[in-house]
């Protein structure tokens, strides 16, 4: 069991937008700054956003983050089959003093 | 280009021990915190520990689940960082990724993974 809650699948359309939430408490995203990472099939995973919703400048702009309160969501405009990945929210968790993940959501375009 | 390379993973029998290594360039290996996760095959990515860069103290910082039986340490001067696992349970089975700490919970460079596999 997650600490941090992702739905397991989401599914769109190329060149349509899909949004994955990420949820958690106070003593993770509530008050802490999250990551997400994208992994692809069979590779490591790689950084998108850091700092809630900053991106790496390798990373395009279709992809985003946002957060409010206890929740981060990561949104990706214009698909692509190459966007089929899964992807993983992350963040310090104050009360575990541990680095905490969502269980990975499996994106389907 | 930041390069991370993980070795020394392998098939191991239960309550040994394995030392991984993760040799890296392309950056000043001193000056950032070195992480290593893992991820079970067919699961989720999990936080294994945390080392901090000397001028942070070098300490460390591990998950629960193995606390007190793994160890990240690092050699500055050869840009590697270490991963040493003492008795290994069926449950550490999984590819182990290092990673290179932008800050402590965030990981903006990972390594391709090495493949631990713990059975009798």
């Amino acid at each position: 069991q997650s600490v941090l809650t992702q739905p397991p699948s989401v599914s769109a359309a190329p060149g349509q937008k899909v949004t994955i939430s990420c949820s958690g408490s106070s003593s993770n995203i509530g008050n802490n700054f999250v990551s997400w990472y994208q992994q692809l099939p069979g590779t490591a995973p790689k950084l998108l956003i850091y700092e809630n919703n900053e991106r790496p400048s390798e990373i395009p702009d279709r992809f985003s983050g946002s957060k409010s309160g206890t929740s981060t969501t990561l949104g990706i405009t214009g698909l692509q089959t190459g966007d089929e990945a899964d992807y993983y929210c992350g963040t310090w968790d104050s009360g575990l003093s541990a680095v905490v993940f969502g269980g990975g959501t499996k994106l389907t375009v | 280009e930041v390069q991370l390379v993980e070795s020394g993973g392998g098939l191991v029998q239960p309550g040994r021990s394995l030392r991984l290594s993760c040799t890296c360039s392309g950056f000043t290996f001193g000056d950032y915190g070195m992480s290593w996760l893992r991820q079970a095959p067919g699961k989720g990515l999990e936080w294994v520990g945390f080392i901090r860069s000397k001028d942070f103290g070098g300490t460390t910082e591990y998950a629960a689940s193995v606390k007190g039986r793994f160890t990240i340490s690092r050699d500055d001067s050869k840009s590697v960082a270490y991963l040493q696992m003492n008795s290994l349970k069926t449950d550490d089975t999984g590819v182990y990724y290092c990673a290179r700490a932008r800050v402590f919970w965030c990981f903006d460079s990972w390594g391709q993974g090495t493949l631990v596999s713990v059975s009798s």
